[in-house]
């Protein structure tokens, strides 16, 4: 089994300031991990992915994500936000667990940025 | 391209009554799915279909059903909406069943049923 918990349900944080949504994953095999991103009324898209190698992970718009073996975390982290990275962030774990390999979701964080 | 594309956007239903949400993909993928987003609850999966003529249950099936009904299209139906069958339904599709593949997702329905 996998699951996902992203502690956060909202993080508010001021355009240009730094921000950091959290992640946290457990599954019995291996896993690739996803970040994805839902604006408003939209589908959702993605951010980026690990699936090996470097821990340290860039995607678009200016994330970047660290996936910690240890720590079971992939925390998405951007150096400074503009208005436009309003939206709701969801993680996201997928492995070799048969049944179609599912997407497991986490309940998503809502990054609201403030002038 | 269009990608993965779903209709309708948007759909009112009575209590009792049945619809269809249709999903086609024109990315020539082998695997779809048919999620649902609930507020504080993320993406659940209903259904998938690894690829064309197989489909199996996810992790919320009941009151739902689904066809492949070739390679680019897979819809889902519900026989007797129900309140509790408020909700944003997602379509997507993957390459392949292969786990470190990026799943792609259409629009959205969305659904609400008095």
């Amino acid at each position: 089994a996998q699951s996902v918990t992203q502690l956060d349900s909202q993080v508010p944080v001021f355009e240009e300031a730094p921000v950091e949504l959290r992640c946290n994953y457990s599954s019995s095999v291996s896993v690739y991990l996803f970040w994805y991103v839902q604006y408003p009324n939209q589908g959702l898209q993605l951010l980026l992915k690990y699936l090996s190698g470097s821990t340290l992970v860039k995607g678009i718009n200016g994330f970047e994500a660290e996936f910690n073996k240890s720590q079971t975390s992939f925390h998405l982290r951007k150096p400074s936000v503009h208005i436009s990275d309003t939206a709701e962030y969801f993680c996201a774990v997928s492995g070799l667990t048969g049944g179609g390999n599912k997407l497991t979701f986490g309940t998503g964080t809502q990054l609201k940025v403030e002038l | 391209n269009a990608g993965v594309t779903q209709t309708p956007k948007f759909q009112v239903l009575k209590t009792g009554q049945s619809m269809t949400l249709q999903c086609a993909q024109d990315m020539n993928h082998n695997s779809m799915y048919w999620y649902r987003q609930d507020p504080g609850m993320g993406l659940r999966l209903i259904y998938y279909s690894a690829s064309e003529g197989t489909t199996d249950k996810g992790e919320v099936p009941n009151g739902y059903n689904v066809s492949r009904l070739n390679k680019r299209e897979f819809s889902l139906r519900l026989e007797s909406a129900a309140p509790s069958q408020t909700s944003v339904y997602f379509c997507a599709s993957r390459v392949d069943p292969n786990p470190g593949n990026e799943q792609f997702f259409g629009p959205g329905t969305r659904l609400t049923v008095l």
